[in-house]
């Protein structure tokens, strides 16, 4: 069985400043892929960036980058330059390489301070 | 290139009553999953199909759940009877082949359930 611990119900962060989400995994697999989905008011589930667990660079998407952490079984979300639009429930994600389903943790409420 | 499509974004209903929800997914897309949110928690996989076939139905309650995606396109979710715990947002999903654990998963903007 896989599982995904967001510890941080919320967070805050002044806009243009730096947060940083975080979160923790556990799979028996070798092989797998994480996610950072962004959930705005609409509930659509917005995939902001993934990380291949053979890949030790860590990935990048413009103002989101995440810290991978495959030893300590961790994977946070780092977000530069915070803007308005930010604003979101953030879930992290695990889903092993032997076709088990995509698990989300309980989310991370981001508030953005004008 | 279109996203997932689904209806109605809004039901309010009793319960005991019954309930449809629609999802039409990514063109080519092989793989369609319903997922259910309760509010302040994660969604949860609800029922996976593999064009016309299930592949994973473990969390659905097939005592009032049903879902079927006869062509192997769209997907109808089916709650009868209702109860108050299926107050949700119904999320639904597809991936272009869930056997490559890579393919990114995309999501439909939901279907908001109440049940009074």
């Amino acid at each position: 069985a896989q599982t995904v611990t967001q510890s941080q119900p919320e967070m805050s962060v002044q806009e243009a400043e730096t947060v940083t989400l975080s979160c923790t995994y556990d799979t028996s697999e070798s092989d797998y892929y994480l996610f950072w989905y962004k959930q705005p008011p609409s509930r659509q589930m917005i995939l902001v960036i993934r990380q291949e667990a053979y890949k030790q660079q860590n990935a990048t998407e413009n103002r989101f980058s995440v810290n991978f952490q495959k030893a300590a079984k961790s994977f946070s979300l780092k977000i530069s330059d915070s803007q308005l639009g930010d604003a979101a429930m953030y879930f992290c994600a695990l889903r092993g390489g032997g076709n088990e389903k995509l698990t989300f943790g309980t989310g991370t409420r981001l508030t953005i301070i004008p | 290139e279109a996203g997932v499509a689904q209806s109605p974004r809004y039901k309010i209903i009793e319960k005991r009553q019954s309930v449809a929800f629609w999802c039409n997914p990514i063109s080519g897309h092989a793989t369609l999953y319903w997922y259910q949110q309760i509010l302040g928690q994660g969604p949860k996989l609800l029922i996976q199909f593999q064009n016309n076939g299930v592949v994973d139905d473990s969390q659905l309650p097939k005592d009032r759940f049903s879902a079927e995606r006869l062509k192997g396109v769209d997907s109808t979710l089916k709650i009868q009877p209702a109860k108050l715990e299926d107050s949700a947002v119904y999320l639904c999903a597809s991936s272009l082949d869930y056997t490559a654990s890579g393919n990114t998963i995309y999501f439909g903007e939901g279907s908001w359930l109440t049940v009074v």
